[in-house]
């Protein structure tokens, strides 16, 4: 089984600081990454897909991608209260399936 | 957000009984998928469909049967529910297979 691997934190981050979020995943064949916000008791929403080595932004969110060493990364500039959440990692796997870390818990201090 | 129901949003039903949860999307997507959430597992794929009719099964397919009989409605089905069926369970969809996907709002379900 591939996985995908986060810290499950919680991450705790002052009020307008970057936020970095981890991930790892263990198949090297993967092209698609994807970064999905959850808040509690709701259901996970796309923030972010990543295809290509390097850095994409979107507003305050940066999302890392570097194949060699199979490391997928989203920096949260800015921090809000509001950002604080549980942070998915997906991969999609050889199969074409998509593969989900278990999720880091991110807490952002007013 | 993706036009993506399910129904219902809350179910407490007794073991032993068959459930029926139900996805509808208005995207006109092609793939269709069922996951189930649980604390210290994460987000696990039950069973994904690939157009009408076709569906396949994911990694904790036991238990569960899926029917898709329209583009637009995914059925999960638990013949005989059992505690450890007791989850949040979501639908996806997405427009191409490892592509990015859209989840709706979510299933819960307590099995007593």
């Amino acid at each position: 089984q591939k996985e995908v691997e986060q810290n499950s934190g919680p991450l705790s981050v002052p009020e307008g600081a970057i936020a970095s979020l981890n991930c790892t995943y263990s198949d090297r064949v993967s092209q698609s990454f994807f970064w999905y916000r959850q808040y509690s008791g709701k259901s996970p929403e796309l923030i972010m897909s990543i295809y290509s080595n390097g850095d994409k932004e979107d507003g305050r969110f940066t999302a890392q991608l570097n194949k060699a060493s199979q490391y997928v990364s989203l920096l949260i500039r800015d921090s809000q209260p509001s950002d604080s959440a549980t942070y998915l990692c997906a991969v999609e796997s050889r199969d074409d399936k998509i593969i989900f870390g278990k999720g880091t818990r991110l807490h952002i201090l007013p | 957000d993706a036009g993506i129901t399910q129904s219902p949003r809350h179910k407490v039903t007794e073991t032993g009984t068959p459930v029926t949860l139900r996805c509808h999307q208005t995207e006109n997507h092609r793939y269709m998928y069922w996951y189930r959430q649980d604390p210290g597992h994460g987000l696990r794929l039950i069973h994904y469909s690939y157009g009408v009719k076709d569906t396949d099964k994911g990694e904790v397919s036991d238990g569960y049967s899926v029917s898709r009989s329209k583009t637009e409605d995914f059925l999960l089905t638990l013949e005989s529910a059992t505690s450890s069926q007791t989850s949040v369970y979501f639908c996806a969809i997405s427009e191409y297979r490892g592509y990015e996907q859209y989840f709706g709002p979510g299933t819960r379900l307590t099995v007593t």
